[in-house]
């Protein structure tokens, strides 16, 4: 079966920095994702890694290991407004996007 | 530019009852998705259309139904709820030929099924 992993809550200090985990079993592999939803919102795009390596945007990055099944989302400079959960999703080789359940982060000031 | 409406923003239904989501896009995408988001649970595919006329079914479609008579529109009905349809549903739209092909979504309907 395909199977994407995501811590279900982590909690970070305001200004820190927090890496968000992502480990995946898919059935092929055509990039991966990650999205932000703040609490009753629609999901929003952040991210797009289909090669090995780092992918910098702003505070932002995002990394991809396709050998392992792994990627992260490392957040810098944290503010309040990065309290939302984080969605990882692959496309597999049907070129549909399989979700893992999301990881909610807490800041705390 | 509105993006992505759906309607209505949230219902409460009977079981048994007949209802139609409604979702529409002014992007002119090819694609368009929908999802239902549940507690603990990731995004789970219902339907989908990579093009206007055709649709295909995702990971979960049983109870639902769709159709893209347009590139603009793309209903999702439930023809007789049940409470375990209680969920948010989401519509989505990508443009289906550019190399990321990110889907963007809409804001969501929360259905309750009583």
């Amino acid at each position: 079966g395909q199977n994407i992993d995501q811590p279900t809550e982590m909690t970070a200090t305001e200004g820190a920095i927090v890496q968000i985990n992502c480990t995946y079993q898919t059935s092929g592999f055509n990039g991966l994702f990650w999205y932000q939803q703040h609490a009753g919102e629609a999901p929003t795009f952040l991210s797009y890694n289909v090669l090995d390596g780092l992918e910098e945007k702003g505070r932002f990055s995002s990394f991809l290991s396709r050998s392992k099944g792994y990627s992260y989302l490392l957040l810098k400079e944290l503010q309040m407004k990065d309290s939302a959960s984080y969605l990882c999703a692959v496309r597999d080789s049907n070129y549909q996007l399989i979700w893992g359940a999301g990881t909610k982060l807490i800041i705390k000031p | 530019i509105a993006g992505i409406t759906q309607a209505p923003t949230s219902q409460i239904l009977a079981a048994g009852r007949r209802m139609t989501l409604r979702c529409t896009q002014d992007m002119r995408h090819n694609a368009m998705y929908w999802y239902r988001q549940d507690l603990g649970l990731g995004l789970r595919l219902i339907h989908y259309s990579n093009t206007a006329g055709t649709t295909g079914k995702g990971e979960v479609p049983d109870g639902y139904s769709v159709s893209r008579a347009n590139t603009d529109d793309f209903p999702l009905t439930l023809a007789s709820a049940v409470p375990s349809q209680t969920s948010v549903y989401f519509c989505a739209s990508s443009d289906g030929s550019s190399h990321t092909d990110t889907q963007y979504f809409g804001p969501g309907t929360r259905l309750t099924v009583l």
